[in-house]
């Protein structure tokens, strides 16, 4: 079955510090990979998107993830946070056939200090 | 381009009474998306809609909770009786196709049965 591990609940971070938000998911095929962002107050949208090519994706307000398909993983990264990123962050995953639905995971809320 | 509109935006009630939400994609968008989120959790699809005919609905409880999208535009989604677990926000999205990679998501609807 589809799944989704976001092993970080609750990341705090100063300013100015890097920022890497783990994602493992379990999918027996081709997937499409999402990170997802909820910003205080407003809706999820779209950070960043890999779907085939060049591993490491940039979103944006200066994001990436790098997919790594031996480890099953695409981590979100940061080289320098700022505190208009504090928000909850949602990795998802979607096979590739159009029958196959989205699984999100169960979020990391990022709080950046002043 | 105006987004994904839901109403109500708070709802509270007694369990085993009866509640609706409302969505209203963007304009000209094909696919639209129930999702159920619980606190602390991802948003977990209960329902797909491509035009007003159904492509996922395995993950929607038939026996309480009900969706329809009759003219491939607004839907609504019903759920009747409530029961405590049901509490959670509802979220609705749309995509312009049905396979396509970005969805828009809106509000939100949060409901507290007590």
């Amino acid at each position: 079955a589809q799944s989704v591990s976001q092993h970080n609940h609750h990341v705090i971070l100063s300013e100015a510090a890097s920022l890497e938000l783990g994602c493992n998911y379990s999918y027996g095929g081709t997937v499409n990979l999402f990170w997802y962002v909820q910003y205080p107050g407003q809706h999820l949208q779209l950070l960043l998107k890999y779907f085939s090519g060049d591993p490491l994706v940039k979103g944006i307000k200066g994001f990436e993830a790098e997919f790594i398909k031996s480890k099953f993983s695409f981590n979100l990264r940061k080289p320098s946070v700022q505190w208009s990123d504090t928000a909850e962050y949602f990795c998802a995953v979607k096979g590739y056939s159009s029958a196959s639905k989205i699984i999100f995971g169960s979020g990391t809320r990022l709080s950046i200090r002043p | 381009e105006a987004g994904v509109a839901q109403s109500p935006r708070y709802k509270i009630i007694e369990k085993r009474q009866s509640v609706a939400f409302w969505c209203n994609p963007i304009s000209g968008h094909a696919t639209l998306y129930w999702y159920q989120q619980i606190l602390g959790q991802g948003p977990k699809l209960l329902i797909q809609f491509q035009n007003n005919g159904v492509v996922d609905d395995s993950q929607l409880p038939k026996d309480r909770f009900s969706a329809e999208r009759l003219k491939g535009v607004d839907s609504t989604l019903k759920i009747q009786p409530a029961k405590l677990e049901d509490s959670a926000v509802y979220l609705c999205a749309s995509s312009p196709f049905a396979n396509t990679d970005t969805q828009y998501f809106g509000p939100g609807t949060r409901l507290t049965v007590l």
